[in-house]
């Protein structure tokens, strides 16, 4: 049983685009949604959280919108360039992420042209 | 060190064969993850520690796998008998005591021919 679903499986945008990925969990009990960002032969690096009692959060260009009630929440990259080309994967544990282990996603492989 | 350090970074083997995988986790870091990505997936849940204490191997496929943490820093993952379904990375991770930031090291490639 896949308790984080992610999609796209794969995102080709232009650069300057706003590409999003989607991902839906089922865990009512999860609480701590981060989302991993990964290069070719690297290991996955935390890009953003989110806890739920927020429905969005901006670093930079990067925003996770969130909504509980869907129990969905979203990675939008804007004005993407090809140096965001990576894998991302958004993952979902509880206790606020500072006990047990991360759920992940199976990942959307995004591609930015230049 | 400044980050998680794993080796060996590639390793290949001959099925049946026993390998062994190391995590030097961040010093000072008290929970240690293994992860297991196979090509074109997401990591999956291995096992996870607090200091020495193996909290969690819920996620280990099989009794050939067996991990250890006996000072509560460095771990060890280790493979009896490779079979090819086990070719994959394998990710190490570590977490501050009350911290939920999970920082990973670049995984060690296991193929096993």
């Amino acid at each position: 049983q896949q308790q984080v679903k992610q999609s796209p499986q794969s995102l080709i945008v232009q650069k300057g685009g706003i590409p999003i990925i989607n991902c839906a969990y089922e865990n009512t009990a999860f609480d701590y949604f981060p989302w991993y960002q990964q290069f070719p032969g690297k290991g996955p690096a935390l890009l953003i959280a989110i806890r739920p009692d927020v429905s969005e959060k901006k670093e930079g260009r990067f925003t996770i919108s969130f909504n509980k009630s869907a129990k969905q929440f979203s990675l939008h990259i804007m004005d993407s360039q090809p140096g965001d080309s990576a894998t991302y994967f958004c993952a979902a544990s509880g206790y606020g992420g500072s006990q047990g282990n991360l759920i992940f996603g199976k990942g959307t492989k995004l591609s930015v042209k230049p | 060190g400044a980050g998680v350090s794993q080796s060996p970074r590639y390793k290949v083997a001959k099925r049946g064969q026993d390998v062994a995988l190391r995590c030097d986790p961040i010093s000072g870091h008290v929970s240690l993850f293994w992860y297991q990505q196979a090509l074109g997936q997401g990591p999956e849940f291995l096992t996870y520690f607090q200091n020495e204490a193996q909290l969690d191997k819920s996620g280990l496929p099989s009794d050939r796998f067996f991990a250890e943490r006996p000072e509560g820093s460095v771990s060890t993952l280790k493979i009896q008998r490779t079979q090819q379904e086990d070719s994959a990375v394998y990710l190490c991770a570590s977490r501050n005591s009350g911290a939920n930031v999970l920082t990973f090291g670049a995984g060690s490639r296991l193929t096993v021919l």
